[in-house]
This record gives structure tokens, sequence and C-alpha cells, in this order.
């Protein structure tokens, strides 16, 4: 039982570049959630997905896109990378979007990714 | 708006001694409170959470936080630190009301536990 994963681990991009950043759990959760956590401030929501087949806005949507595959697999696109967009990345589930917001929320390792 | 304010960004104990890392929040309506920890260079860990009930929450690794509903805290606290305790701690809110269900997190406190 891995939990969450992303990948990959580490980036370098140049800005103006691509790229998709993975998460897949393993733990039949509904929610998925991408946060990019930077120095001093916490950790932001960027997009979040209730239950497979939905995603919304959090609070730092601009940039970026997500795709909910399926009920395991979230991912997170930046369209043309910017240098405001380095940041740590997390990937959290969370078993039900409920009606309390009670729900433990598991996080996976992060990525890193650097735009020069 | 939910917001959450930890007014210490490090906080230094000495292995053994009980220690104390500081959560406030603000919502206008009743919130669930949690505490996460993050070790260097992993994701965050989930400690304890307070929903309802007791508003002593006892959670992993020997850590407990007191909710106090009049003074808007979440204070985390241990008896005794051990070393390996050292880690990023992250208080996070979610008001129990509405739609988002968003965790609106603090911006951490470092603790490092000196042996």
């Amino acid at each position: 039982n891995a939990g969450v994963t992303q990948t990959p681990k580490f980036q370098v991009l140049k800005t103006g570049q691509s790229m998709t950043l993975q998460c897949a759990q393993d733990m039949n959760h509904n929610s998925m959630y991408w946060y990019r956590q930077d120095p001093g401030m916490g950790l932001r929501l960027i997009y979040y997905s209730a239950s497979e087949g939905t995603t919304d806005k959090g609070e730092v949507p601009n940039g970026y896109n997500v795709s909910r595959l399926n009920k395991r697999e979230f991912s997170l696109r930046l369209e043309s990378a910017a240098p405001s967009q380095t940041s740590v990345y997390f990937c959290a589930s969370s078993a039900y979007w409920t009606s309390g917001g009670q729900e433990t929320q598991y996080f996976g390792p992060g990525t890193r990714l650097l735009v020069l | 708006a939910q917001s959450v304010a930890q007014p210490e960004d490090q906080v230094n104990v000495a292995e053994g001694n009980p220690l104390t890392v500081k959560c406030t929040y603000s919502v206008s309506g009743n919130p669930y409170l949690f505490w996460y920890v993050q070790y260097p260079n992993r994701g965050l860990q989930f400690l304890l959470k307070y929903i309802t009930g007791d508003n002593l929450v006892k959670g992993s690794y020997g850590f407990e936080a007191e909710f106090n509903k009049s003074q808007t805290s979440f204070h985390l606290k241990k008896p005794s630190a051990l070393v390996s305790d050292s880690a990023l701690y992250f208080c996070a809110v979610v008001l129990s009301s509405g739609s988002a269900r968003q965790l609106t997190f603090g911006s951490g406190t470092q603790l490092t536990v000196l042996p």
C-alpha cells in the first residue's frame, strides 16, 4: 500500500515550457487535491477534485490546469511555466468530500519544481 | 474568510522538556482543526484533529492539542520532547459549513529539539 505517490520528484523547466505533474493514490479515496508550498506561506490549494469527474479551483489556480483521469489519478499541468511557479507541489487525497470537512487528507512526498 | 496563525516561526526546546507549538484561528462558524508534521524532504503527515466533543485531542507520537473556543486557539503539546520530534509543524482549519471544504494552513513552525 503505497498511499499517495507523485512523479517526478524534481524537475527543472525553462520559462514557457510545459509539464504535467502526476499523482496517484491506492487508498480508494474519492477526493484529491493539489497544493503548492512556498517558504513562510504554508500550503495553498491550487485545485481539487471532490469526486471522480469533477474538478474545482482552489485559492491559487491561475497558470494551472488539472485532470482527474480516473478515481486513482489526478494530474496537474503547467501550460507555460513561469518563475513564480517555482515551488514544491503536493498532492493529497481524502476518503470523501463530506458535508463536514472532517476527512483527514493524506499527502504525497512532493515534487520540487524550479522554473528558470 | 477563514485563517490560521502560527505566531512562532521557530521553537527550540531541550530534549525531555515539554513542548508547545501555538496556533490560533479565525473562522465565522465552527472549525475543524488539524495538525500536520513535515519532516525534511517529505510530505505532510497527519498528527491529530479536532472535530467535536472533548477539547483535548490525543494524536500520534504522544502529541496532543487543546481546542479553546474562547481564545480561538488549538495549541499542540507534548509532555516530553524527543530529538526525533524536530520537524516543521502546520496547523490547519476547515470551516464546518459551506461548500468549499478547503484546508487553510498556517505558515508553519519549525520545531528544534536540542539534545
